[in-house]
Formats: structure tokens, C-alpha cells, sequence
């Protein structure tokens, strides 16, 4: 299976930061992936696919770069919204799988 | 728009079945798969497999192999997910998931419980 290790697990951001999060591909992914939010007691919201395309809908603070192993999150200016669980998913090769996670919370 | 709703919360005995639907509606259901990922409490996503509803192909995780079953029927835009010899690690929120490049969008999520 491929792995995908989520840096970092979580962080403390202050409104206005801008945020990086990464994800790492134990194998080559090409541009396989996709960047989701999540709040508690929600579902998943895709931000990003195609490990940089943004999601209908979504402010354009959120960004996403990267191919083959390495990937990035950046979200530029962090709102009051913003405060939530990030998770990376690779669809390349079965079974899919995802990224641990990275909790964002309020310096 | 796109909607994926979810069958209620469920309680189950150790060893016993479950099954959880997935309404679609808002888009050509036979034009996307559906995956189904789980979160246990407090723990991250995990991706259980997922079903073609253009001609029934399934492709499941080898962790669930031999104890799950995806299904669909088209004429109702409807999606299923029975989950056999459930133990106490089955305890979990079920999500189905709309397929496109990856997933895209998501039922609201069924609590399963299993509790003797």
C-alpha cells in the first residue's frame, strides 16, 4: 500500500497566518491527489484536486502544489473558518488511502 | 445540486451484519462511482472500496475483503454497503462518496455501533 505521511499532525496558527501543510507519497503518485477539510461532526469537503486544482466553491486562499511524492496545503491568510482537520488522499493506486491528518487550531 | 443521503445511525450485536444505503440525486448516477470510507472516533479517514455504477465493478481494500459487499441499483440511484462479522473496531462513522478524480462529494455519514 502506499503510505502518505501528513505533516505536521497539528499546529497553531493565529487569523492571518498563512498555513503549509504536507503530505509525502512512500511511491511515486503523479498528481493523484486531493486536499479535504474537515470540521467536527461534519463530512469531508474536497478543497483541491488533481493536487492543484481548486474545488468549485472554494476561497482562493486555499492552494495546493506538488507531484509525484511531495505535496503541499498552503492556505494564505487563515480565517476564523479555516479552523479544522486537513486530510491528503492519493486515488493513483488501490486501495486508496489517506494522509493521518493535520488538526489546525487557534493560536 | 449534488446530494449523497445516508441511511440512520445503526446498533449492531458483535458478529452481526450491516448494511447502509446511500440516496444520490443531482447529477447522472451512472456516470460516477461511489467509494465508502469509514472514521472510527477520534481517528482518521480510511478508504473501504469502491463500486462502479456503470456495471458493478468493485474494487475493495484487502483489509475488508471476504466481509463486505458494495452494491447498487440505478433505477433508484441508490448505493449499499453491507459490512459482515462485525467486532467492537467496526464502530465507526460510514461515508459514502461521490468518485471523480478521487472523491468529490459526500453523504452526511451513518454512525454504526457495535456493542454487546
Amino acid at each position: 500500500d502506499i503510505q502518505m505521511t501528513q505533516s505536521p499532525s497539528s499546529l497553531s496558527a493565529s487569523v492571518g497566518d498563512r498555513v503549509t501543510i504536507t503530505c509525502r507519497a512512500s511511491q511515486g503518485i503523479r498528481n493523484d491527489l486531493g486536499w479535504y477539510q474537515q470540521k467536527p461532526g461534519k463530512a469531508p469537503k474536497r478543497l483541491i484536486f488533481g493536487a492543484s486544482s481548486l474545488q468549485s466553491g472554494v476561497p482562493s486562499r486555499f492552494s495546493g502544489s506538488g507531484s509525484g511524492t511531495e505535496f503541499t496545503l498552503t492556505i494564505s491568510g487563515l480565517q476564523p473558518e479555516d479552523f479544522a482537520t486537513y486530510y491528503c488522499l492519493q486515488h493513483n493506486t488501490y486501495p486508496w488511502t489517506f494522509g493521518h491528518g493535520t488538526k489546525v487550531e487557534i493560536k | 445540486q449534488v446530494q449523497l443521503v445516508q441511511s440512520g445511525a445503526e446498533v449492531r450485536k458483535p458478529g452481526a451484519s450491516v448494511k447502509v444505503s446511500c440516496k444520490a440525486s443531482g447529477y447522472t448516477f451512472s456516470r460516477y462511482g461511489v467509494s465508502w470510507v469509514r472514521q472510527a472516533p477520534g481517528q482518521g479517514l480510511e478508504w473501504m472500496g469502491w463500486i462502479s455504477t456503470f456495471n458493478g465493478a468493485t474494487e475493495y481494500a484487502q483489509k475488508f475483503q471476504g466481509r463486505v459487499t458494495m452494491t447498487t441499483d440505478t433505477s433508484t440511484s441508490m448505493a449499499y454497503m453491507e459490512l459482515r462479522t462485525l467486532n467492537s473496531d467496526d464502530t465507526a462513522i460510514y461515508y459514502c462518496a461521490r468518485n471523480w478524480d478521487g472523491v468529490d462529494y459526500w453523504g452526511q455519514g451513518t454512525l454504526v455501533t457495535v456493542s454487546s
